[in-house]
């Protein structure tokens, strides 16, 4: 049981490309989230889904996009990139009414 | 939309020492999450705690959901437990998946 796995670690990309974070988990939990969190803040929410083909916005999506074709899956895209999106980023999910499990984390740095 | 308040955003305590940890939340809420995220950024969750006590081992958690308030309580400290502890609530009444999370309290256990 790997719990939330996320891909990559670590990556930097010049201003205006694109890319895609991926996250998966395998405790089958219907809700799914994307976080930012920028240096010595707390975490807001980018995208969330409550099942396969749900998604909705969160606090900041500006500049992003997710899609839920599986339980298991929730990628966020990242187009055209900005010095902005520079942040760490957590992928976590749940069953309905019970804490969230986080993954290890992106660090994404946009140059 | 709800606001997440915690309090004291940073504290420095020798280690076996005792802690209260404090969070503040303006609206009704149905559920409330306690999370550490350690020196190296990886996220655990601590508490799930609509309401009433928890405890587990040194740590345990307080919600009082009618006075909007939850308190974190460490007992006889550990380096270990140095790091940024938030809560997270729902940015909605009855919702399980938009979650708000505070700024957290950035604890620093010295030896």
């Amino acid at each position: 049981n790997a719990g939330v796995t996320q891909t990559p670690k670590f990556r930097i990309l010049k201003i205006g490309q694109s890319m895609t974070l991926q996250c998966t988990q395998d405790m089958n939990h219907n809700y799914m989230y994307w976080y930012r969190q920028d240096p010595g803040m707390g975490l807001k929410l980018i995208y969330y889904s409550v099942g396969a083909g749900i998604t909705d916005k969160g606090e900041v999506p500006n500049g992003y996009n997710v899609s839920r074709s599986t339980t298991e899956d929730f990628p966020l895209r990242l187009e055209l990139a900005a010095p902005s999106q520079t942040s760490v980023y957590f992928c976590a999910s749940s069953s309905e009414g019970d804490t969230q499990y986080f993954g290890p984390g992106t660090r994404l740095t946009v140059l | 939309g709800i606001q997440v308040e915690q309090s004291p955003p940073d504290l420095i305590l020798q280690e076996g020492a005792n802690s209260t940890l404090r969070c503040n939340f303006s609206d009704s809420v149905n559920n409330l999450q306690w999370f550490h995220q350690n020196p190296w950024g990886q996220l655990i969750n601590l508490f799930y705690i609509p309401s009433g006590t928890k405890q587990n081992g040194r740590l345990s958690a307080t919600t009082v959901a009618t006075e909007r308030y939850s308190l974190l309580y460490i007992s006889s400290s550990q380096t270990t437990d140095s790091g940024v502890y938030f809560c997270a609530v729902p940015s909605l009444m009855g919702s399980a998946s938009k979650i708000i999370f505070g700024s957290g309290t950035r604890l620093s256990i010295r030896p």
